[in-house]
This record gives C-alpha cells, structure tokens and sequence, in this order.
C-alpha cells in the first residue's frame, strides 16, 4: 500500500478482554515500531523490530502485552487481559533503518 | 540508553509571535529528524539534519543541528494557527542490538491564540 496501515482504527473492549491491533507497513521497510499516546500526552515507546534482529521490547509496560512481527512484515500487537489505564491511541510506525518513520493512523483502544 | 530530552514540554503563544523547541541528546546523533503531529493527528516527517552546524529552512520553519550533533532546534517565525500541534525531535541509537532505533523526545506541544 501507499503508506502504514492499522487496524480497526477504533476498538472498545471490556476489561478483562484480550485485544488484537494490526500493522500493515510500507512494503520494504525493515524496520516496525509501537508506540502508544495518551491523550495531550508524548509517544510511549513500546517495541522496536529491526530485520531478522531479536526485537527490543524493553518498552512494554507489562507482560500482558506482546507483540510480533511475521514474515518481516505485518505487525500484530497483543494485550491480554485489558485493562482501563490501557486506553490510548496506539500508533504503529515503519522505516528504513536511517530512514524517516512513516506513521499509521492509529487504532484508538477504549476498556470500559 | 540513549536519552533525546526536548523543551519546553508547553508553549502558548500570540499569533505573529516566534517560537522555539530544542531537543538534547545524551549521545551524538547520525542525524536528527523533527515531526510534526497535528492535533488528533498522527506524527509527519518535517526534515531530517545529517551535518554537524547545519541549517535548513522550510518557509518560516528554521530547523538547526549543533556543532557536536547532540542537539538541535526548531524556531518558527510569525507563527500561525496553522502552526498548532506537538513538534517532536527525534534520533537514531548509534549502536547496540538497537541499532538504527529512533527515540524520539517527549514533544512540545504549540498553542497558537489567534
């Protein structure tokens, strides 16, 4: 596609649920990011792929959440058992390795 | 790890008025690259600076990286609304198994009062 994709763009979900967001990103790009923004608030990182290279994780909040990256292409990211302070826009960026990082759209995530 | 620290974290401003972020990084940076997000936006790519003590400008934005390459500014000139939104800056880890990872500063964040 033309740019970075993400979906749904929109999830509400009960706590205590598992959810299930989506990266497609530009074809080629080597490199995959999650971050996630509250609102008013910075870019949290959360995980970093680079190629065939064991991901950098160390911006997960917690171990409910996961992440994985198949065939060196689309992203999913996974948190289990929702939680409310899990609510936040997450944004899903891909690069070249020295190159600018294109953002997708975001899939805003509500717990209720 | 690589640490890229910007302020000031808030900025109002009076329409007409210039503005300026600066970004600081705890390493010396490849290059350092400056975004813009609308708000309810997504973060896009304004410019990236590669030479130490280079400036570049894009109208009334005037993006500048210093001598050592660990820091960098933004200054906007007659600001506009237009100009509303959160600028990051943002550099790339030199090393390590996270090579080529961006880490991007906490943002500032532009008011303009019309």
């Amino acid at each position: 596609g033309a740019g970075v994709s993400q979906s749904p763009s929109n999830k509400v979900t009960e706590k205590g649920k598992d959810v299930e967001l989506r990266c497609d990103p530009i074809s080629g790009h080597t490199a995959l990011y999650w971050y996630r923004q509250s609102l008013g608030q910075g870019l949290e990182f959360l995980i970093y792929f680079q190629g065939n290279s064991a991901p950098d994780k160390s911006g997960l909040p917690s171990d409910r959440f996961s992440a994985e990256r198949t065939g060196g292409s689309v992203s999913t990211l996974t948190i289990q058992r929702t939680q409310q302070e899990d609510s936040a826009v997450y944004l899903c960026a891909s690069s070249l390795r020295w190159g600018q990082a294109f953002f997708g759209q975001g899939t805003r995530l509500t717990v209720v | 790890g690589q640490q890229v620290m910007q302020i000031p974290q808030y900025q109002h401003v009076q329409e007409g008025e210039d503005f300026t972020t600066y970004c600081n990084s705890s390493t010396t940076l490849s290059n350092i690259q400056w975004y813009k997000q609308r708000p309810g936006g997504h973060p896009v790519f304004l410019i990236q600076l590669v030479k130490s003590g280079e400036v570049k400008k894009q109208k009334r934005l005037t993006f500048q990286f210093g001598e050592a390459k660990k820091n960098s500014s933004l200054h906007i000139t007659a600001t506009q609304t237009t100009d509303v939104g959160t600028y990051f800056c943002a550099g790339p880890t030199a090393g390590g198994t996270s090579y080529g990872k961006l880490t991007f500063g906490q943002g500032t964040i532009l008011t303009v009062h019309p």
